[in-house]
């Protein structure tokens, strides 16, 4: 069945940088594009980023543009986050979620997801 | 784009039908088929979000038919028609028209 396990997450002070692991199975990973949700504590969740399956396009939430990025290694059916300068509002429990499709048209399945916490 | 939801909290009785209203801060535009890109996801309690019902009103994949999805421009529409004990949860409304993709607040389903 198809399985999405984040890993990653931990405690890291503001400005610091983070990068986050999410790996596919039990599908063809290469084939459909790879979401980024996050929800903060007691909040609803919060799209985050989207790579399209060849990793060739990539679109962000404007509170992340700039300090995250997204990438995957279709090779190792593998999806990062990249996250730099963080600050107290990123903290969260931070999902994958795989698309329907090929690039980006509905987040079908999602992972349990990796907790990060920033905080001093 | 916001999404907005209402009520932020309702208890419902089993059996009983339930509506949980989302409204968009501009029209979402249809596509030249005609689709909408507004989806409803459930949050089961110390769960992962799960896809309910997509571009307005398709059902996902295992969805009971009790659950259905409506609306157009600004306001959207999510019925159970007769509410089971399973259903509780938090409901999300969420925009996919354009990005960044955009949730509703959420509307919390319980039991009386």
């Amino acid at each position: 069945q198809v399985l999405l396990v984040e890993s990653g997450g931990g405690v890291v002070q503001p400005g610091r940088s983070l990068t986050l692991s999410c790996a596919g199975s039990g599908y063809s990973f290469s084939s459909y594009g790879m979401h980024w949700v996050r929800q903060a504590p007691g909040k609803g969740p919060e799209w985050v980023a989207v790579t399209w399956y060849d990793g060739s396009n990539e679109q962000y939430a404007d509170s992340v543009k700039g300090r995250f990025f997204i990438s995957r290694d279709n090779y190792n059916n593998k999806l990062f986050l990249q996250m730099n300068s963080l600050r107290a509002e990123d903290t969260a429990l931070y999902y994958c979620a795989r698309d329907s499709g090929y690039r980006a048209f509905r987040m079908e399945v999602w992972g349990q997801g990796t907790t990060v916490t920033v905080s001093s | 784009i916001v999404m907005t939801q209402t009520p932020p909290s309702l208890p419902v009785t089993p059996g009983e039908p339930a509506s949980i209203s989302c409204r968009s801060s501009r029209t979402l535009l249809e596509t030249d088929d005609g689709e909408i890109f507004l989806d409803w996801y459930l949050q089961k309690p110390g769960q992962s979000p799960q896809l309910l019902i997509y571009t307005l009103s398709y059902r996902a994949s295992g969805v009971p038919d009790r659950f259905s999805g409506s609306g157009s421009g600004t306001d959207f529409t999510l019925k159970i028609s007769r509410v089971a004990a399973e259903d509780v949860g938090l409901y999300y409304c969420m925009q996919r028209v354009e990005f960044p993709w955009t949730f509703g607040q959420g509307t919390k389903v319980e039991i009386k």
